[in-house]
């Protein structure tokens, strides 16, 4: 089986722009699950999507934000990117049940100017 | 008060050292991951533990529920075993959001 897929693996915005990520989940998976990690902050939950619907989210401004599609691809969004928002993207994939391990991505890192 | 606290936050070895990484936690979880970031980025996940000990390899993870508390063990480590380790704790509920802690930064010496 292919493993989580990311892309676009590196991006460089400048502030007030937009940004979308995409992430591809393994086969099969119905869950994707968004984190952003940086160094002064560490790893943090910013959205899961299950079966197309936002099933849980993280403590991030509304500037932040995702959607699921129909073949469980998911994108993140964030909009008027601010230098904070420079990080690693990650997605992790799941079957869904909530009982599973999460298998994750190689990252998105992006980088704002 | 972080949620989840490990220690040490950087350890050096020497290669064929027992390695053990410790987790604390504060609150009440379904299951405990033990992942690994090697430079680059990619995490991998090792563990998923809901009670006792899993084996995989020279890798060792325990928990104990009630004390809040697991650890990591890497034995006979080696220079590959460099790498970030980082404890995470789901919460009960159906969901896979993670809660993590700042993880452990390994470097094995040859």
């Amino acid at each position: 089986k292919a493993g989580v897929t990311q892309t676009p693996r590196y991006l460089i915005k400048t502030r007030g722009q937009q940004v979308t990520l995409s992430c591809s989940p393994i086969s099969g998976h119905r869950s994707v699950s968004w984190y952003q990690q940086t160094p002064g902050q560490g790893l943090q939950f910013l959205f899961e999507y299950f079966s197309e619907t936002q099933r849980n989210k993280g403590n991030f401004p509304g500037r932040f934000s995702g959607r699921q599609f129909s073949n469980s691809r998911s994108e993140m969004n964030v909009s008027t990117l601010e230098l904070g928002d420079s990080a690693l993207y990650l997605c992790a994939s799941s079957s869904g049940s909530g009982t599973d391990t999460q298998y994750f991505g190689p990252g998105t890192r992006l980088t704002v100017l | 008060k972080n949620e989840v606290e490990q220690s040490p936050q950087n350890l050096t070895a020497q290669e064929g050292e027992f390695i053990t990484i410790n987790c604390s936690y504060s609150v009440g979880i379904s299951a405990l991951h033990w992942l690994q970031q090697h430079p680059g980025g990619g995490i991998v996940s090792l563990f998923m533990l809901s009670s006792g000990k899993k084996k995989h390899g020279r890798l060792i993870a325990t928990i104990n529920i009630q004390e809040k508390h697991s650890s990591l063990h890497i034995t006979a480590s080696h220079p590959r075993d460099s790498a970030v380790y980082i404890c995470a704790v789901k919460k009960g509920g159906n969901t896979d959001k993670l809660i993590f802690g700042t993880g452990t930064r390994l470097q094995v010496f040859p």
